[in-house]
């Protein structure tokens, strides 16, 4: 089975610290993507990346970045965190283009920013 | 706009079938129809997925259409687990795809 893990189910910071969120997975899928999930807004896509110092903005990357040196590999990085970036962060990962492209989620990050 | 449209909730009796409809009338002719399921708290599960033909695993059934303009999933025999919020989506064939959740239906399953 895919197994796609993420650093931490729950998270608190304060206000302008850094914030590093890991994903790793273990089907050496090619595609890496985060999302946040909101209520009432579904799931909304920051980043993706298709391969290893790749990556693609998604519908909201602003106040993100991410970082894949390796291909298991896809951080995503809050540079000063804010009070509107309190959200479930979810990593999901992929083998890559073809006629199965199921998307594998991790558990996701409950992260809380005070 | 939404490239699919769930209705918010619905209420299935244990032991029966669930039926969870999805329209998607702008689909294009390369876009699979894909259904994951979140339970609280954790991350979406992937259930199915199907382009034309209709489709069956071993926890869902899907019946798309034959306009592909709509399409069905069916819980055969619904559980207490299955209590959960069901997405359907779209994903082009090639891939690298992101995928656009809306707002999902949120099944629940009545003891």
């Amino acid at each position: 089975d895919v197994k796609v893990t993420q650093s931490s189910r729950y998270l608190v910071k304060r206000t302008g610290e850094k914030v590093f969120l890991e994903c790793v997975q273990d089907m050496d899928h090619e595609n890496m993507f985060w999302y946040r999930q909101d209520p009432g807004l579904g799931l909304r896509l920051i980043y993706f990346s298709y391969d290893v110092k790749m990556k693609e903005k998604g519908d909201i990357p602003e106040g993100y970045s991410v970082s894949r040196e390796k291909k298991e590999r896809f951080s995503l990085i809050l540079e000063s965190a804010s009070t509107n970036q309190t959200s479930m962060y979810l990593c999901a990962s992929s083998a890559g283009p073809g006629e199965t492209d199921t998307q594998y989620f991790g558990p996701g990050t409950r992260l809380t920013v005070l | 706009d939404a490239k699919t449209t769930q209705p918010p909730s619905m209420d299935c009796a244990e032991g029966r079938a669930a039926n969870l409809p999805c329209n998607h009338s702008t689909i294009s002719g390369n876009e699979y129809v894909y259904w994951y399921r979140q339970i609280h708290s954790q991350g979406p599960q992937y259930i199915i997925h199907g382009l034309k033909n209709n489709e069956t695993n071993e926890m869902a059934s899907l019946i798309i259409t034959e306009d592909r303009k709509s399409s069905t999933l069916i819980l055969p025999h619904a559980t207490l687990r299955d209590t959960a919020v069901y997405y359907c989506t779209l994903t082009y064939y090639f891939g690298n795809e992101k995928l656009t959740f809306g707002t999902g239906t949120r099944l629940t399953i009545i003891p």
